[in-house]
């Protein structure tokens, strides 16, 4: 079966940064993606990575390596408005999207 | 431009009803998606619509079902609801179908559905 694995919560603390991982075992790779998802909104795309290597967008980078099924968000610089939960999703063979259940996070002041 | 807006936010079914949420797509995106969100768990892909016929179908049964208009609006319809089907169902639209790059989704608020 297809599966995307995540840690179910982490916490951190305001300025500092904190790495989330994914891993995956998928029928075919096209693409990974990371959404942001505050509790009750819609989620919201933040990085897409579909060759190996590092992402860098603002405070947030993703990194990819399809080799071992892994990639990372990571967030510098936290800010109360991080707490979020952060989605990992692959497509696959298909071109659907497989999710993960997410990840919690929270920042601490 | 205006987002992604669904119908209604919120409803209360019993098992065994139907019911059918709505959702405008983001303008200028051809594409829409559904999925069906449980509490603490990640979407799961319902199925996909571009230019009125589905493409892609997830692991639902065929009581899921669903339409695309020409104006690319969507509806999901579910009948004979059962106690598991209560959960977030998100829309989402992008532009082309999902052969292409990296084909951002654009998600709606979502439709909270309790099934008593």
């Amino acid at each position: 079966g297809q599966n995307i694995d995540q840690p179910t919560e982490m916490t951190a603390t305001e300025g500092a940064i904190v790495q989330i991982n994914c891993t995956y075992q998928t029928s075919g790779f096209n693409g990974l993606f990371w959404y942001q998802q505050h509790a009750g909104e819609a989620p919201t795309f933040l990085s897409y990575n579909v060759l190996d290597g590092l992402e860098e967008k603002g405070r947030f980078s993703s990194f990819l390596s399809r080799s071992k099924g892994y990639s990372y968000l990571l967030l510098k610089e936290l800010q109360m408005k991080d707490s979020a939960s952060y989605l990992c999703a692959v497509r696959d063979s298909n071109y659907q999207l497989i999710w993960g259940a997410g990840t919690k996070l929270i920042i601490k002041p | 431009e205006t987002g992604v807006t669904q119908s209604p936010t919120h409803l209360i079914k019993t098992r065994g009803q139907q019911v059918t949420l709505r959702c405008s797509s983001q303008s200028g995106h051809n594409t829409v998606s559904w999925y069906q969100q449980a509490l603490g768990q990640g979407p799961q892909f319902i199925f996909q619509y571009y230019r009125e016929e589905e493409n892609g179908r997830g692991n639902f049964p065929p009581r899921f079902s669903g339409l695309q208009f020409p104006n690319y609006s969507s509806e999901l319809n579910v009948n004979a609801l059962e106690l598991d089907d209560s959960a977030l169902y998100l829309c989402a639209s992008s532009l082309e179908d999902s052969y292409s790059g990296a084909n951002v989704l654009t998600f709606g608020a979502g439709s909270r559905l309790t099934v008593l």
